[in-house]
């Protein structure tokens, strides 16, 4: 069984601080893990996936297979920045399961 | 830039009656999927399509679900008999390579069953 946690409901942060959200999977292969967003108003759409190793808006996130946890970061936050940030896991084949999600909100 | 569109954005139907949710995967996808997110939880997989069948579903997806591809570009969902519980967001999505690619996500169908 694949599953994807993401501990925090709401983060909320001043423009201008660091960000960090959480995310932890349970999977017993090799899994594939992806950030995706949504901004207000907005389709859901892919931030970042770990295979790209970039740096997206200025957001990373590394894949630490020890601690079966992919967190997303970011030195400073932005206004623009506020989201619903969902961690997304796929397994073997096409189902890519996704965790409850965080919604980010950056205090001006 | 292309998108993947849904139509309708908001269906309100009656607990027992029959919907179908229809959506335009971008053009050069080959692989179709369809979400749901009930109000306050997590986006859910139902079920992928690829070449004209189901490849995955999950168990979620029972006999009152259908998929369908009936023409080179719709991709509906069809809830033969609907529940109070399926109220939800449909998100359908296509992604080109299935297992090595990304989803590409619509905006959603919000339905409501009364």
């Amino acid at each position: 069984a694949q599953r994807v946690t993401q501990p925090e409901k709401l983060l909320s942060v001043f423009k201008g601080a660091p960000v960090e959200l959480k995310c932890n999977y349970s999977y017993s292969g090799s899994p594939e893990l992806f950030w995706y967003v949504q901004y207000s108003r907005q389709r859901l759409q892919l931030l970042l996936r770990h295979i790209s190793r970039e740096s997206i808006k200025g957001f990373t996130a590394d894949l630490n297979k020890g601690e079966t946890s992919f967190h997303l970061k970011k030195p400073f936050a932005q206004e623009e920045d506020s989201a619903m940030y969902y961690c997304a896991l796929r397994g073997g084949y096409q189902k890519v399961t996704f965790g409850i999600g965080t919604k980010l909100q950056v205090i001006p | 830039e292309p998108e993947v569109t849904q139509t309708p954005s908001h269906q309100v139907t009656q607990m027992g009656q029959e919907v179908i949710l229809r959506c335009v995967p971008i053009s050069n996808h080959l692989y179709f999927y369809w979400y749901r997110q009930i109000l306050g939880q997590k986006v859910e997989f139902l079920v992928s399509f690829y070449n004209n069948e189901i490849s995955e579903k999950s168990e979620i997806f029972d006999d009152q679900f259908s998929v369908e591809r009936p023409d080179g570009s719709n991709f509906t969902l069809k809830i033969r008999s609907t529940k109070l519980e399926d109220s939800a967001m449909y998100f359908c999505a296509s992604s080109t390579q299935g297992g090595q690619d990304y989803l590409f996500f619509g905006p959603g169908t919000r339905l409501t069953v009364l």
